[in-house]
């Protein structure tokens, strides 16, 4: 069945650090890809997403690209900030969630 | 706009008792969904509605059920809760129930303790 395996946290950066998230997965068909983050208290709430190999989603920084020849959809954010500590989770066509990574950023 | 609200936002339960966690969106969505959320197991789907009248089984839906009498209202029941219950549950919509495409939009969140 269809499954998403993101890299275990968490991780911890200094501020204005470069970050990725891996997330790789398995489906049939052509799924789209989703990430969501996850602020303390709150519920999930769409980073961005992408529809179709080679699409790049982006919003608030981050970014990431469908590349359905490696099977991934990593997150990437080039200067992080305090405010960007969360969990973040790697979702496959909606429902199938990967595990959450969760990123703490010190000042 | 509220978006989705969950009730209650925590509980206490004894083993053994009945429970009804409600959810209410007002984005007039078609699809619904109840997820639990817990720590190094993610959100596992508990139950959906992709439609008012029809309700499908996800991942984990033992000992839950639901309903789905309108397009509002998507509670879920335990009926006897087991302390493996125990968890953060929450309730999502999606305007269309394709879930290729799909945004879900999260409540709040229900943290459940069952002793």
């Amino acid at each position: 069945g269809d499954s998403v395996t993101q890299m275990e946290g968490p991780v911890t950066l200094s501020e204005e650090a470069f970050l990725t998230i891996n997330c790789t997965y398995t489906a049939t068909g052509y799924p789209s890809l989703f990430w969501y983050v996850q602020y303390p208290g709150e519920g999930l709430q769409l980073l961005l997403k992408a529809t179709k190999a080679d699409d790049k989603g982006s919003n608030k920084g981050f970014e990431a690209t469908y590349r359905k020849e490696t099977t991934s959809f990593h997150l990437e954010k080039g200067s992080v900030q305090v405010s960007d500590s969360a969990v973040y989770f790697c979702a496959l066509s909606g429902r199938t969630f990967g595990t959450g990574t969760k990123l703490q950023v010190i000042p | 706009i509220a978006g989705i609200t969950q009730a209650p936002t925590s509980q206490i339960l004894a083993a053994g008792r009945r429970m009804t966690l409600r959810c209410t969106q007002d984005m007039r969505h078609n699809a619904m969904y109840w997820y639990r959320q817990d720590l190094g197991l993610g959100l596992r789907l508990i139950h959906y509605s992709n439609t008012a009248g029809t309700t499908g089984k996800g991942e984990v839906p033992d000992g839950y059920s639901v309903s789905r009498a309108n397009t509002d209202d998507f509670p879920l029941t335990l009926a006897s809760a087991v302390p493996s219950q125990t968890s953060v549950y929450f309730c999502a919509s999606s305007s269309t129930g394709q879930q290729s495409t799909d945004t879900q939009y999260f409540g709040p969140g229900t943290r459940l303790t069952v002793l």
